[in-house]
């Protein structure tokens, strides 16, 4: 079952224009919301995070955006840089213990020079 | 300050052999999470381990695999008589607190292939 969706499974954006990468999630009793970057042979890299209690974290390029009635939260990223093309993950928690976090499976964005 | 440790970065099984996957935590963190990522899928949490204890193994299928944090040394995932089925990306990840607002750090895990 899951609980985290993200429904695209490749983007492509041209260099210095916005990169939007979207999630959604089921559970109405996630707390909490991660983003993270993977490159491909490594581990997934912490970007950046957002509360339920908030609607928008902001990050320098990075920004995460949260609906809660929609259960969907979504990642801009502006402007975009060619070393910005990896898998994203979005990333859902039940609580703020951060004991276990539900993955989405991920969307590969590449940047075009 | 070196980051999550894992080996080995690739590690090949016959079905039927035991595979034992390591992970050392940052230094100065104590919480230990195992997590793993199926082909053209996204990561599964398995279990959650501070030292000497096992906190949440949720995740963890019923037979075969076990995990340990000892007082000493890395954290160990064990899986035995693998199977074809367990071919994939095992990524460990620690914290220092179980509070987690800023995620975990990954380690970058351990490809296993099960022939």
């Amino acid at each position: 079952d899951q609980q985290v969706k993200q429904n695209s499974p490749s983007l492509s954006v041209q260099e210095g224009r916005i990169s939007i990468l979207n999630c959604d999630y089921t559970n109405s009793m996630f707390d909490y919301f991660l983003w993270y970057k993977k490159y491909p042979a490594e581990g997934p890299t912490f970007l950046i995070s957002i509360s339920s209690i908030k609607d928008k974290n902001e990050d320098g390029r990075f920004t995460v955006f949260l609906n809660k009635s929609a259960k969907h939260l979504s990642l801009h990223i502006v402007p975009s840089q060619p070393g910005d093309s990896a898998v994203y993950f979005c990333a859902a928690s039940l609580d703020n213990t951060g004991n276990q976090f539900y993955f989405g499976t991920g969307t590969s964005l590449t940047v075009i020079p | 300050n070196a980051g999550v440790m894992q080996n080995p970065r690739h590690l090949v099984r016959r079905r039927g052999q035991e595979a034992r996957l390591r992970c050392s935590p940052m230094k100065g963190h104590s919480h230990v999470y195992w997590y793993r990522q199926l082909p053209e899928e996204g990561l599964k949490f398995m279990v959650y381990l501070q030292k000497e204890n096992i906190i949440d193994e949720s995740g963890m299928p019923k037979e075969r695999f076990s995990a340990e944090f000892p007082k000493e040394g890395p954290s160990i995932l064990r899986i035995q008589q693998v199977v074809r089925g367990d071919s994939a990306a095992y990524f460990c990840a620690s914290s220092p607190r179980a509070w987690g607002t800023n995620g975990y750090t990954f380690g970058s895990g351990t490809r296993l292939t099960v022939v």
